[in-house]
């Protein structure tokens, strides 16, 4: 069974640039999730999505980041304009409804 | 608000050494409880997932188990490896099927040779 993919595994950009982030789910998973993991800490959700609808986005930073999950499967996280404090670890999880959650390999961000 | 703890932040043992790691949550109404490790520069691989109604999940050298009218959870790891070193991750999901995990900050362990 595939597992979550996410692209690309590092990026760095400059303050001030935009960034944008893909996520494949595994293949019947109807829940995405994106998560930010900054250094030392445990992951916090930025949006969780259920089929191609929104269920919570209540800490996604609107102003500079936005997500979309078209048809339902694939999904993109952008950030535009990126600030220092935007470095961290971004993950992309799925799961079926309420049963384990899968998360891909995420995706270092550093903004210089 | 859910709020997931985790204690010790750090722990280092010698291989060989059975250990105990501890996650509590403040609000009780979990659907379920997800252990994960993470390796440096890793996503997330699960580990073991207790329903509410569940006391414990085995799986080869690790057992968790869930008192959930306490909020507490542990990861017991019996004969630990230096392959174990990694970080430790309990995340809960509140309420229902639906809801979203929170997770806590983390054991880091470390077990030498």
């Amino acid at each position: 069974e595939a597992g979550v993919a996410q692209s690309p595994r590092y990026k760095i950009i400059e303050k001030r640039q935009s960034v944008a982030f893909w996520c494949n789910p595994i293949s019947g998973h109807a829940t995405l999730y994106w998560y930010q993991q900054i250094l030392g800490q445990g992951p916090k959700l930025l949006i969780q999505f259920q089929n191609n609808g929104v269920v919570d986005d209540s800490q996604l930073p609107k102003d500079r980041f936005s997500a979309e999950r078209l048809k339902g499967v694939d999904s993109t996280l952008k950030i535009q304009p990126a600030k220092l404090e935007d470095s961290a670890v971004y993950l992309c999880a799925s799961s079926q409804q309420g049963i384990k959650a899968f998360f891909g390999q995420g995706t270092r961000l550093t903004v210089v | 608000k859910q709020e997931v703890t985790q204690i010790p932040a750090a722990l280092s043992v010698p291989e060989g050494e059975n250990l105990v790691l501890n996650c509590s949550f403040t609000d009780s109404a979990i659907y379920n409880l997800q252990w994960f490790r993470q390796d440096p520069g890793k996503g997330l691989t699960s580990l073991l997932l207790i329903q509410s109604s569940q006391r414990e999940q085995t799986s080869g050298r690790l057992n968790a188990s869930l008192d959930k009218s306490s909020g507490r959870s542990t990861l017991y790891i019996a004969a630990s490896q230096p392959g174990d070193s990694a970080t430790y991750l309990c995340a809960v999901r509140p309420g229902s099927g639906y809801s979203t995990l929170t997770f806590g900050k983390g054991t880091m362990l470390l077990v030498s040779p």
